[in-house]
């Protein structure tokens, strides 16, 4: 089965530190990840996606993501973590199932990132 | 992201009542979706649509139907509402053809059941 995991429900760091958000997927196809930031009181917005190519991907506000295709991870980075980022974070990946799902995102059940300052 | 509007923000209503979500896009994407959303337990698919004639049941779609009016519209609709429908609730478009799968999210609507 299809599945993202996001193992840790909360993740703390200190303002200035590199902050890791973790995810792992399993997919029957190729994998086409993706990161969504939610702020609070809003939609989700797309940080960075892996397709093909680097295996580290760089996206918006500093973020960037390290594709491990061994250990079937995409864990979402920052090298120095602000205030501001504080928001919840969710791991997705690409549904290639049979059927209409195909093309749909599964989504993990998302990791509150907290910087303090 | 401005190009998907949701309305209304924020709704209460009370136990039986009939309420309509509505989602428009201007993005032009042929994919729409909607998710509810509770603490803990991330973002649920309830159905999705490839076009005004294509409509899927998603994950949890008891208790809710939609309608897909035009291609840039997407109503949801909980027939009878009740408290454990209380929740947050995103509509979301993609471009399969031109896209990889990304989904851009409208603001949501924060309903509550009495």
């Amino acid at each position: 089965a299809q599945s993202v995991a996001q193992p840790e429900d909360q993740v703390n760091v200190a303002e200035g530190n590199p902050l890791t958000v973790k995810c792992t997927y399993s997919v029957s196809g190729n994998p086409y990840l993706f990161w969504y930031v939610q702020y609070p009181n809003r939609g989700l917005q797309f940080l960075l996606k892996y397709i093909t190519g680097d295996n580290l991907v760089k996206g918006s506000y500093g973020f960037e993501a390290e594709f491990n295709k061994s250990q079937t991870s995409f864990h979402l980075k920052k090298p120095s973590a602000l205030v501001s980022d504080s928001a919840l974070y969710f791991c997705a990946v690409r549904d290639w199932g049979y059927g209409g799902s195909q093309g749909n995102l599964i989504f993990g059940k998302g990791t509150k990132l907290s910087v303090k300052p | 992201d401005a190009d998907v509007t949701q309305t209304p923000r924020n709704r209460i209503t009370k136990t039986g009542k009939r309420i309509m979500l509505e989602c428009s896009q201007t993005k032009g994407h042929d994919r729409m979706y909607w998710y509810r959303q509770d603490p803990g337990l991330g973002l649920r698919l309830i159905y999705y649509s490839f076009d005004v004639k294509d409509i899927n049941k998603g994950e949890i779609s008891d208790g809710y139907s939609v309608s897909r009016q035009a291609q840039a519209k997407f109503s949801l609709s909980l027939e009878s509402a009740i408290p454990n429908q209380t929740a947050l609730y995103f509509c979301a478009t993609s471009d399969l053809a031109g896209g990889m799968g990304e989904q851009f999210f409208g603001p949501g609507t924060r309903l509550t059941v009495l």
